[in-house]
């Protein structure tokens, strides 16, 4: 299975810019696709699709919100922060079955 | 607008069976392949089970082959996943997805399982 490796944590603070890594153990590129996606959850919700992908805003995600990468390293950028973006964020791989989650970056206040 | 609505966790027994069902709306449920993902408690999320649109094939993860079976009813826009033979380490939130095929869209709020004795 492909193995992705999150940081489990990020404080930053309001207003400031945060960007949160997934790192595969294998690259999940194919030519120009990029199939890597990324979910927000805060707590006591279900995930929330945020960027399929790698780098596609799905359907109304703030710009503030933002992918990129390719191959082996992804990164989501959110800026500026705000107060509502406190949660977990998870990114997935589809290049292989099973698909798999990184184990989840939380961001915290600074 | 799309919703999902998941029912049937509970308590149950290791060594036990336990259906549960996810009630769509909002979407056409029978153009979509539809998935489960769950979550242990304080954990990450994990792929469990994947149904085309028709239901023809299915596909699971290792750890579920031979125990869990997904199934659904198109006619009723309705999700099913049968848990047999369920484990302490089946303890999860289950959630009701749909499978664009690389990434999940639009998710349910979620059903509980414990499995305890």
């Amino acid at each position: 299975d492909i193995v992705l490796t999150q940081s489990p944590v990020l404080a930053v603070s309001l207003g400031q810019r945060a960007t949160i890594s997934c790192r595969a153990s294998q690259s999940v590129s194919i030519s120009s696709i990029n199939l890597m996606h990324w979910y927000q959850q805060k707590p006591g919700q279900q995930p929330k699709l945020l960027i399929y992908r790698a780098s596609n805003l799905a359907s109304g995600i703030p710009a503030r919100f933002s992918g990129s990468g390719s191959g082996t390293d992804f990164t989501l950028t959110i800026d500026p922060v705000q107060a509502d973006d406190i949660a977990a964020y998870y990114c997935q791989q589809s290049r292989e079955s099973p698909p798999t989650f990184g184990g989840g970056t939380k961001l915290e206040l600074k | 607008e799309v919703q999902l609505v998941e029912s049937g966790g509970v308590l149950v027994q290791p060594g036990r069976s336990m259906k549960l069902s996810c009630a769509a709306s909002g979407f056409t449920f029978s153009s979509f392949p539809m998935a489960w993902v769950r979550q242990a408690p304080t954990k990450g999320l994990e792929w469990v089970a994947t149904i085309s649109t028709s239901g023809g094939s299915t596909y699971y993860r290792d750890s579920v082959k031979g125990r869990f079976t997904i199934s659904r009813d198109n006619a009723k826009s309705t999700l099913y996943l049968q848990m047999d033979s369920l484990r302490s380490e089946d303890t999860a939130t289950y959630y009701c997805t749909t499978d664009q095929r690389d990434w999940f869209a639009y998710w349910g709020q979620g059903t509980l399982v414990t499995v305890s004795s």
